[in-house]
């Protein structure tokens, strides 16, 4: 079974708007990663967040994590229609030498 | 700077026959992952290769094989196709000691 579980399943906002997904996992990560992919094609890489980091921004991105809680979240402000994808967290746990994904948000920006 | 590279981008198959796909890893990374990703869903690790060696595999039959060349790139073969195995193929590279990947844009694999 896959270790991380993103929520929601499907996010629809407008443009402008902040946009948040969440991501749970099950046990301890070596880091968190999250991806972004477009219409079913190769996955970009966004951020990555060590197990001893709380917070990191990139540009519109802010990812937290919460390593008592098992959970991440991805905040994408002022979205624009470039936003439009699926996103994907994705754990690095100790010697596992992989990513293990979770099942991916929807994010749909409308105009 | 070139990312990863896949080929072929589009692959049509028959159940039964057998498939290569073909991977470049970005100048400077050693390691290459392999995962399937089915439509809808999160993608799913193959198996990993360093040093010419699968390193790591993840929940995939023996029908699933792969070998790294001395360049760093890598080849994803499937023998005896199912349907089930259609599929994007997705590749990613990285460095030892690096956790991020950098992924190619996939081979879509259709077994019809």
């Amino acid at each position: 079974s896959q270790q991380g579980e993103e929520d929601p399943q499907a996010l629809s906002i407008q443009e402008g708007e902040n946009a948040t997904m969440n991501c749970s996992y099950k046990t301890s990560i070596n880091n968190l990663q999250w991806y972004r992919q477009n219409s079913g094609r190769g996955l970009v890489h966004l951020i990555l967040i060590r197990s001893n980091e709380r917070e990191k921004h990139s540009g519109r991105l802010r990812v937290t994590l919460d390593t008592s809680k098992k959970s991440s979240s991805l905040l994408i402000t002022a979205s624009r229609a470039a936003d439009t994808a699926s996103y994907f967290c994705a754990t690095d746990f100790w010697g596992a030498q992989k990513l293990v994904f979770g099942q991916g948000t929807r994010l749909t920006i409308n105009p | 700077d070139a990312g990863v590279t896949q080929s072929p981008t589009h692959l049509i198959k028959t159940r039964g026959q057998q498939v290569t796909l073909r991977c470049s890893p970005k100048s400077g990374h050693d390691t290459v992952s392999w995962y399937q990703q089915a439509l809808g869903q999160g993608p799913q690790f193959i198996f990993q290769y360093y040093e010419e060696e699968e390193r790591q595999r993840g929940n995939f039959p023996d029908r699933f094989s792969g070998h790294q060349f001395p360049n760093y790139s890598s080849e994803l073969n499937v023998n005896a196709l199912l349907l089930g195995d259609s599929a994007l193929y997705l590749c990613a590279s990285s460095s030892t000691g690096y956790g991020g990947y950098t992924f190619g844009s996939g081979t879509r694999l259709t077994v019809v």
